[in-house]
């Protein structure tokens, strides 16, 4: 079955320490992203890549870095720079065969003590 | 920058019908999606309007007026299952020319019985 992996579920960490958050795709798709989500808040982008080797920064990306090595791997660094990392992060991709249509993983819901 | 407006909660009964408006400030819109958000869960998407007019995927039904800034999404014979978040989303182009969504806050939508 295709689809968006992300690891782990949840994630607990204590202040000041970098987490890798990983996304996982076998769908193929050259688009992926990044989006961060507040309680009773709609997504926010925070970086997005369209081929490999090459990123940019979407509307929070501070605070973030990423990698994108491989077709199939985007994985998202929440630094200690970033000021309040407690949210849950969704990873999506698209594959250009319908222009707004992402696909999301299930999202990590990171929790800094 | 861009924005989007859509309302926070939304109450109906079983069986009826719900019209979750949307109205959108942007510059280098392509379309117009939706998404769906069960508590805990990820955005699982629903439609994509690029052009004006309605399209409909069985129980819902997605309408766009790119003169007016302004789209719809319509549930019919609501289902308790429907009970959920629901997210526009516009298809623009970032700075760097690719394209990406920008979301809405969301709309709560509570079905009753």
């Amino acid at each position: 079955d295709g689809g968006i992996t992300q690891s782990p579920k949840y994630l607990f960490r204590k202040e000041g320490q970098n987490v890798t958050l990983s996304c996982e795709q076998n769908l193929n798709h050259d688009a992926m992203y990044w989006y961060r989500q507040d309680p009773g808040q709609g997504l926010r982008l925070i970086y997005y890549s369209q081929i490999v080797n090459d990123f940019q920064k979407g509307d929070i990306a501070e605070g973030y870095s990423v990698s994108r090595e491989k077709k199939e791997s985007f994985p998202l660094t929440v630094t200690s720079a970033q000021k309040n990392p407690t949210a849950f992060y969704l990873c999506a991709s698209n594959g250009g065969s319908r222009d707004g249509e992402q696909f999301f993983g299930p999202g990590t819901r990171l929790t800094v003590l | 920058g861009q924005s989007l407006e859509q309302p926070s909660e939304v109450t109906a009964v079983e069986g009826a019908i719900v019209q979750i408006n949307c109205t959108y400030q942007t510059s280098g819109f392509y379309g117009l999606s939706w998404y769906q958000q069960h508590d805990g869960g990820a955005p699982t998407f629903l439609s994509y309007n690029a052009l004006d007019g309605l399209e409909e995927t069985g129980r819902f039904s997605s309408f766009l007026s790119r003169s007016d800034s302004y789209g719809y999404l319509l549930l019919q014979e609501l289902q308790m299952k429907d009970s959920a978040s629901y997210f526009c989303a516009v298809r623009i182009a970032m700075d760097t020319g690719r394209r990406a969504l920008t979301f809405g806050s969301g709309t709560r939508l509570q079905v009753q019985p």
